[in-house]
């Protein structure tokens, strides 16, 4: 069964430091998003990506973070300059089209030192 | 602006018992509402969704849940708890009109008691 993979499984990092967390879709799925899940709180959706753009974004979603599809199957997110309250489960998921299901990933979890 | 509100951060109940998970939405448009399943150290795994069509809407796992316009609910139930059904469980709510992005709730663990 297709699934969403999401590499790597867990990242520590220290403060400051640049993270990229890596994403593979589902192969013909079109849209795609990156969610998060800070320990002991609600899933919040941060970005969701379009036809090569950024289609919606959330107020979490500032300067620091960025996506990318860089050769039409991974699906990135960059945090430029981690914070400490970065440190969470950050989840990518992708569907067909607008009514489909979403399909999440098994997450990759960030904690910054 | 749409939201979910779950009653109940911790739900207990034995096994073979009635399992029901409350959701309640809020949303200026018709809803398109999801129940998700978090298995310990994994993704977010689709229970089931409604759309419009039936309210009554049988899932996975023999969880269904039903959606009532009146009262801005969609909870979630089992006839029969099985000690495999502990996980955490999301509602959630989309809007597909402006993008398909989905909004969860707080989330409810179940524990199940043999």
């Amino acid at each position: 069964e297709p699934e969403v993979t999401q590499t790597p499984s867990h990242q520590v990092t220290q403060m400051g430091q640049e993270v990229i967390l890596r994403c593979v879709p589902i192969s013909n799925h079109l849209y795609f998003y990156w969610y998060r899940q800070i320990l002991g709180q609600k899933v919040e959706f941060l970005v969701s990506f379009y036809n090569n753009e950024i289609s919606e974004k959330s107020e979490i979603f500032d300067d620091q973070f960025s996506v990318e599809r860089p050769d039409g199957s991974n699906f990135t997110l960059k945090i430029r300059s981690t914070k400490l309250e970065d440190s969470a489960m950050y989840f990518c998921a992708s569907k067909t089209g607008r009514g489909g299901e979403l399909f999440f990933g098994e997450g990759s979890r960030l904690t910054v030192l | 602006a749409q939201s979910v509100t779950q009653l109940g951060s911790h739900v207990s109940v034995s096994e073979g018992a009635l399992v029901l998970l409350r959701c309640n939405y809020s949303s200026s448009v018709p809803p398109y509402l999801f129940w998700y399943v978090q298995y310990p150290n994994q993704g977010l795994q689709l229970l089931l969704k409604y759309t419009s069509a039936a309210t009554l809407v049988k899932g996975i796992n023999g969880f269904e849940a039903e959606f009532k316009k009146s009262e801005t609910s969609f909870h979630l139930t089992k006839p029969s708890a099985h000690m495999s059904d502990a996980a955490e469980y999301f509602c959630a709510v989309s809007d597909f009109n402006q993008g398909g992005k989905l909004i969860f709730g707080q989330g409810t663990e179940l524990s199940v008691k043999p």
